[in-house]
């Protein structure tokens, strides 16, 4: 069963406008949360991350909320521009074990210029 | 180089095959990880090396064998595959797998398709 889940396979936004992204996880232990970036026939680039004692981080371009009571986090991206155009990974790991990454399958998304 | 660097980028191999993918790592790192990558799947974790020591082995099939001689270089050695194995296959590392060393960088991946 998946830990992490990411509903939405695809996402259109017009450039400049803000791109939302979801992710769901179901796995209380999960204490840290991450997401990547993923070009075609690259790796994932890490983006952004946050930390389960924090609800905010923002950097740049780029902030991620969570939602501890929700199991919910989001990436935002304001404002959105063509080479934002990517898959986007949502991972999260636990208090325990050896660092494993817990994946979603990714939102594709799609900017217009 | 900078990174996290994988070779080759792409194989094909039959199943009677012996090949091995070579993941290296130039940011100082120790902690080194396989993933896999299947068509419309989440990523998997399949090993954790953490200072040269295997840490995590994700049920993976023997004919999967990784090495990592020293903090920089990690090996997955391929055997006797499936077609099934077809997939990405992506290495990252991490500073270490303790708390507060966490996000891991990835390598481009081999693409890898087994006939």
């Amino acid at each position: 069963d998946q830990q992490v889940k990411q509903n939405s396979p695809s996402l259109s936004v017009q450039e400049g406008r803000i791109s939302i992204l979801n992710c769901d996880y179901t796995n209380s232990m999960f204490d840290y949360f991450l997401w990547y970036k993923k070009y075609p026939a690259e790796g994932p680039t890490f983006l952004i991350s946050i930390s389960s004692i924090k609800d905010k981080n923002e950097d740049g371009r780029f902030t991620v909320f969570l939602n501890k009571s929700a199991k919910h986090l989001s990436l935002h991206i304001v404002p959105s521009q063509p080479g934002d155009s990517a898959v986007y990974f949502c991972a999260a790991s636990a208090k325990t074990g050896a660092n494993n990454l817990f994946f979603g399958t990714g939102t594709r998304l799609t900017v217009i210029p | 180089e900078t990174g996290v660097t994988q070779t080759p980028r792409h194989l094909v191999m039959g199943m009677t095959n012996k090949k091995s993918l070579k993941c290296e790592q130039h940011l100082g790192h120790n902690a080194m990880y396989w993933y896999k990558q299947s068509a419309k799947k989440p990523l998997e974790l399949m090993f954790v090396y953490n200072f040269k020591e295997q840490t995590e082995n994700n049920s993976v099939p023997s004919r999967f064998s990784p090495e990592c001689p020293n903090s920089s270089h990690l090996f997955l050695h391929l055997h006797t595959l499936q077609p099934e194995d077809s997939a990405l296959y992506l290495c990252a590392s991490s500073q270490d797998t303790a708390s507060g060393g966490k996000t891991q960088y990835f390598g481009p991946g081999t693409r890898l398709l087994v006939l």
